[in-house]
């Protein structure tokens, strides 16, 4: 049990287009879900903490206008990256809390973003 | 903030030794957590300690929290090829209620045949 699907992978994109990434829980029900960014060799990064029904809360430093989080459901939340620069590019990682009580996140396999 | 201290940072052992893996927190801990990494995917998470002294196994990795909560250490026996890759290991600070995980840098494990 507890599975985290993310999706893409992967994505290649121009600079100045827009991308979404996915984050699924598959088998749980998830109130709050989290965005990570890893640099290489880096730790990760918290960006923001995604709670279902209502805003994200960005850490200091993310530009919420810049990475939008959407947390429409408790099985779904998406991260898009408007108008992505090459300075964007990064792995970035979703994970999902599963229930109230136990605090343990499962992590997505992360997004590999290029951008050109 | 909360910081994490990992070392060694790398680690190369031969196939069969045991090793031990630390994390130090600047601060008192409320939950800590061990996750192991795989270059370029995601966490898999390995084992959660929230109690002083507490210690758990799972398989040939056992991970110990200090009783002052602020140390822990993840030892492989009988090390594996399968067993390499990046642990990163994660606090909740003490009170925290939101979940949030701050993470250490990380120890990449190379383990030779």
């Amino acid at each position: 049990g507890a599975v985290v699907s993310q999706h893409p992978s992967r994505v290649i994109c121009k600079s100045g287009t827009s991308v979404k990434i996915e984050c699924r829980s598959l088998d749980f029900q998830a109130t709050t879900m989290f965005w990570y960014r890893q640099f290489p060799k880096q730790s990760l990064m918290l960006m923001a903490t995604s709670n279902e029904g209502s805003k994200a809360t960005y850490e200091q430093g993310v530009e919420k206008d810049k990475f939008l989080i959407n947390h429409a459901s408790l099985t779904l939340s998406t991260l898009t990256v408007t108008s992505a620069h090459p300075e964007d590019s990064s792995f970035y990682i979703c994970s999902a809390k599963q229930g109230a009580a136990k605090n343990i996140q499962y992590f997505g396999a992360g997004t590999r973003l290029s951008v050109l | 903030s909360q910081e994490l201290e990992q070392s060694p940072q790398s680690l190369i052992v031969q196939e069969g030794k045991n090793l031990t893996i630390n994390c130090t927190s600047s601060k008192t801990l409320y939950g800590l957590y061990w996750y192991k990494q795989k270059y370029g995917e995601g966490l898999i998470f390995l084992m959660m300690l929230q109690k002083g002294g507490e210690e758990k196994s799972h398989e040939k990795i056992t991970a110990k929290l200090d009783e002052k909560k602020q140390q822990s250490s993840l030892h492989i026996t009988a090390s594996q090829p399968s067993h390499a890759g990046i642990y990163l290991c994660g606090a909740a600070p003490l009170g925290a209620g939101s979940y949030q995980l701050t993470f250490g840098k990380g120890t990449k494990l190379s383990v030779i045949p």
